[in-house]
């Protein structure tokens, strides 16, 4: 149980483009989803943190114009990246995980965006 | 802030060696969380163990021990008998409880494992 799925596991576009990123929690609600980003040989850093119904909460220096979440559903949320450009290629990695202190976060398998 | 510090950024041992990998952590939560993380080359992180600020027994996992210490703030994990699938980043984390049911992760910056057949 406890799975956490990403759509696409890779995409490559061009600089300019949207990319949308979704993260499925697949045998569980999800009242919290968590969106990272890892660059090459790096930490996951913590971009933003969405609740059901709710607008995102960014960390600092996360730019919400540029990196759009929407949580919709228990069991959907999406990260879009608009204009991307080459600086944001990177690992983006969602989580998921149900309500209660302490509650487990499950990780999806990360997308891996290319901008050229 | 919290803050997590996993100080070897590699190691490399031979098969069947053992290996422990350090994890020391900062808050100011009297409750909190730790984790640690397996990151193969596949990229998907994979759950190892969760050991919550009250319980201080060390726990065992078949070749895998957690050793966590209050008084110093760490939270060190030992593979015995090491085999080559066990090479993968591996990663400590630290939950924060902002409020309720939001708490948030703090990574370490990884250590790389390699196990030498």
């Amino acid at each position: 149980g406890a799975v956490v799925s990403q759509h696409p596991s890779r995409v490559i576009c061009k600089s300019g483009t949207s990319v949308k990123i979704e993260c499925r929690s697949l045998d569980f609600q999800a009242t919290t989803m968590f969106w990272y980003r890892q660059f090459p040989k790096k930490s996951l850093m913590l971009m933003a943190t969405s609740n059901e119904g709710s607008k995102a909460t960014y960390e600092q220096g996360v730019e919400k114009d540029k990196f759009l979440i929407n949580h919709a559903s228990l069991t959907l949320s999406t990260l879009t990246v608009t204009s991307a450009h080459p600086e944001d290629s990177s690992f983006y990695i969602c989580s998921a995980r149900t309500s209660g202190r302490g509650a487990e976060q499950y990780f999806g398998p990360g997308t891996r965006l290319t901008v050229t | 802030a919290q803050k997590v510090t996993q100080a070897q950024t590699e190691i490399s041992v031979v098969e069947k060696e053992d290996v422990t990998l350090d994890c020391v952590y900062e808050t100011r939560d009297t409750t909190y969380y730790l984790f640690w993380y397996k990151q193969p080359p596949s990229g998907e992180l994979v759950f190892l163990i969760r050991r919550n600020s009250f319980d201080e027994q060390n726990e065992i996992s078949g070749r895998y021990s957690w050793n966590f210490q209050k008084s110093t703030s760490s939270f060190n994990f030992t593979i015995t008998a090491s085999q080559v699938v066990d090479s993968a980043v591996y990663f400590c984390a630290l939950s924060e409880a902002v409020r309720f049911g939001n708490e948030k992760l703090t990574f370490g910056t990884g250590t790389r494992l390699t196990i030498i057949p």
